[in-house]
């Protein structure tokens, strides 16, 4: 059965520090990831996507994760924080049998000036 | 209209209320969703439809009712609710289910149950 750990239920950077958000996997084939991000009072919006094309993925705003097997993981980085990236972020996967996204808890980056 | 479209954006029900919450989807997707955010919890999948017909029901109580009468719209109907169903309800839609498509959010509906 899939499923998805996200370490850290809320992170704290600075403006410009870099950002890490972990998120491991745990999937019986290889996985599609996903991040999404969640601004306040809106919906969840695609940050990147892994499906084996490249292990290191980049996505939108400057973020990107890198798919490592060995440790199950999908951490999602970006070298430098702005206060807009303060947001909620949900890393999913989904197998290849065709079943929904699985969602993780979710993170909270705060980004402080 | 783009994207994913959701209304109303705000409810407010009394628990002897009925009332739906409309989805629609402009992206010509196959598969649709509903979720449930509450706060401090994870993301619940409630139902999923693909060629509106329902794929998953993960246990959601029949005081919830979908209803998808096409791939471009998806329906939640309300009924008796209690106030721990009060949360932030949201639609999604994908080309079809699973193999790696990602779902399109809309915004939400906010409810909130008296």
């Amino acid at each position: 059965a899939q499923s998805v750990t996200q370490l850290g239920s809320h992170v704290s950077v600075s403006e410009g520090a870099l950002v890490l958000l972990r998120c491991n996997y745990s999937s019986s084939v290889p996985p599609y990831l996903f991040w999404y991000v969640q601004y306040p009072n809106q919906g969840l919006q695609l940050l990147l996507k892994y499906t084996s094309a490249a292990t290191l993925v980049k996505g939108i705003n400057g973020f990107e994760a890198e798919f490592k097997k060995s440790e199950t993981s999908f951490h999602l980085t970006k070298p430098s924080a702005h206060m807009s990236d303060a947001a909620e972020y949900f890393c999913a996967v989904s197998d290849r049998a065709g079943t929904a996204l699985i969602f993780g808890k979710g993170t909270t980056l705060s980004v402080s000036s | 209209e783009t994207g994913v479209t959701q209304t109303p954006r705000h409810l407010v029900m009394g628990m002897t209320n009925k009332k739906s919450l409309k989805c629609e989807q402009h992206l010509g997707h196959n598969a649709m969703y509903w979720y449930k955010q509450s706060a401090k919890k994870p993301l619940e999948l409630m139902f999923v439809y693909n060629f509106k017909e329902q794929t998953e029901n993960n246990s959601v109580p029949s005081r919830f009712s979908p209803e998808c009468p096409n791939s471009s719209h998806l329906f939640l109907h309300l009924h008796t609710l209690q106030p721990e169903d009060s949360a932030l309800y949201l639609c999604a839609s994908s080309q079809d289910v699973g193999q790696g498509h990602e779902q399109f959010f809309g915004p939400g509906t906010r409810l909130t149950v008296l």
